[in-house]
């Protein structure tokens, strides 16, 4: 029973790079949450996805962070030209989107910034 | 803006302490609160409150919503060195968005044996 599969674990990149995360969800779960949590802050909503669908991205920046979940295949999160304050750890978490089900977390994408 | 806080942020006890971590909320669409364990670091559910189950018990931890004073405890009896983790409370509070949770900065307990 595979819980939320985040890979890399680790990510490197140089400002101006592309970092592209990738999040397997619960089998049978088809809703996907990100969340980001910068050092020494709590972990930051950013959004919330069906299949090929986004229902909620208000928590994320306007500029260069994308994300969809393909019909098959895992979800990403695409942040394009990344700058030095976009280094945090990324977590993914999923639910089969009942109202009041807990969600399951990743072990997150730890995303640096050279 | 939805707020939730954690106190206190740090807390360092011995083994077999008893201790009493607190987390308040401002929302304006309650739904349910939520405390994580978060070791190393993939957040581990411990427990969800609603207005219909406002006490959860598991082994030695504990937790109470008081929806009244827009807060909630979680109680550790006879910690352990394993129970150091950072305690995350969140509150889901996204109108239609399930599983949009505000979470707090966080409670970093260290156990020392």
């Amino acid at each position: 029973n595979a819980g939320v599969m985040q890979n890399p674990r680790h990510l490197v990149r140089r400002r101006g790079q592309e970092a592209r995360l990738r999040c397997s969800p619960v089998k049978g779960h088809s809703h996907v949450y990100w969340y980001r949590q910068l050092p020494e802050e709590g972990l930051k909503f950013m959004v919330y996805l069906q299949k090929e669908n986004i229902i909620d991205e208000s928590g994320m920046p306007k500029e260069r962070f994308s994300a969809e979940f393909p019909k098959e295949g895992p979800s990403i999160l695409r942040i394009q030209q990344v700058v030095r304050g976009d280094s945090a750890a990324y977590f993914c978490a999923s639910s089969g989107g009942i109202a009041n089900e807990k969600l399951f977390f990743g072990s997150g994408t730890q995303l640096s910034v050279l | 803006e939805d707020k939730v806080v954690q106190s206190p942020l740090s807390l360092v006890v011995h083994e077999g302490d008893t201790v009493t971590l607190n987390c308040s909320y401002e929302v304006t669409n309650f739904r349910s609160l939520l405390w994580y364990k978060q070791e190393k670091k993939a957040p581990t559910f411990l427990f969800m409150l609603t207005s219909s189950g406002i006490e959860k018990k598991s082994g030695r931890l504990s937790s109470i919503l008081d929806k009244k004073e827009l807060s909630s405890i979680l109680n550790i009896t006879a910690t352990q060195t394993g129970d150091s983790a950072i305690y995350l409370c969140a509150v889901d509070a996204g109108g239609t968005s399930y599983g949009k949770l505000t979470f707090g900065q966080g409670t970093i307990l260290t156990v020392h044996p």
